[in-house]
């Protein structure tokens, strides 16, 4: 069965500072995984996705993640936070089940812009 | 085609009440998806049509839920004699079966209050 872990419910950073929010993956076969972003009272937007291919994957709004299998990995990263980018991040994982794409979320990351 | 739409956006009903959901997919998706989220947590998958057939549910989906898909097109949930535990939030997501785009569309939600 696959799941994600993500690492700190909570993270804090200053604006103009480095954003790492941390995912790890558990499936049996080579997973998609994605990366969506929520904001109160909203839905979920995709922000990048990694199927096949390149391992670094840019995605809206300065985001990019790198999918490491080594690790299990597929962390999230943007160079310089910014106030907008205070949201809850969730990871996901995705896996062929009976035909169609089963999408697995984590718990989230709530991350707060210090300004 | 505006993306994924759910009504109503808020709804608050007394305990043991039924209410209903409505979602509308992004016309040209196949495939629709109901999800649960309580807070503090990611979404929890529910059910998923593809057209008019619901060809999954999950066993958070109780005797008392039920969802339909009319002619393929939009999405009903259905909650019967609410509970306080059914307070959440409820995501429908839509998606393309031949599309190589894995990830999902979201609606705004529904957020259900049981007083």
């Amino acid at each position: 069965a696959q799941s994600v872990t993500q690492l700190g419910s909570h993270v804090s950073v200053s604006e103009g500072a480095l954003v790492l929010l941390r995912c790890n993956y558990s499936s049996s076969v080579p997973p998609y995984l994605f990366w969506y972003v929520q904001y109160p009272n909203q839905g979920l937007q995709l922000l990048l996705k990694y199927t096949t291919g390149a391992t670094l994957v840019k995605g809206i709004n300065g985001f990019e993640a790198e999918f490491k299998k080594s690790e299990t990995s597929f962390h999230l990263t943007k160079p310089s936070a910014h106030m907008s980018d205070a949201a809850e991040y969730f990871c996901a994982v995705s896996e062929d089940s009976g035909g169609y794409q089963k999408v697995t979320f984590g718990t989230g990351t709530k991350l707060q812009v210090i300004p | 085609d505006t993306g994924v739409s759910q009504n109503p956006r808020h709804k608050i009903t007394k305990r043991g009440q039924n209410v209903t959901f409505r979602c509308d997919p992004i016309s040209e998706h196949n495939r629709l998806y109901w999800y649960r989220q309580t807070l503090g947590q990611g979404p929890e998958f529910l059910t998923y049509f593809q057209n008019e057939a619901q060809l999954e549910k999950s066993r958070l989906l109780s005797d008392r839920f039920s969802a339909e898909r009319p002619k393929g097109s939009f999405s009903t949930l259905e909650i019967q004699r609410t509970e306080q535990g059914d307070s959440a939030m409820y995501l429908c997501a839509s998606s393309f079966v031949m599309s190589r785009d894995y990830g999902y569309t979201f609606g705004s939600g529904t957020r259900l209050t049981v007083v």
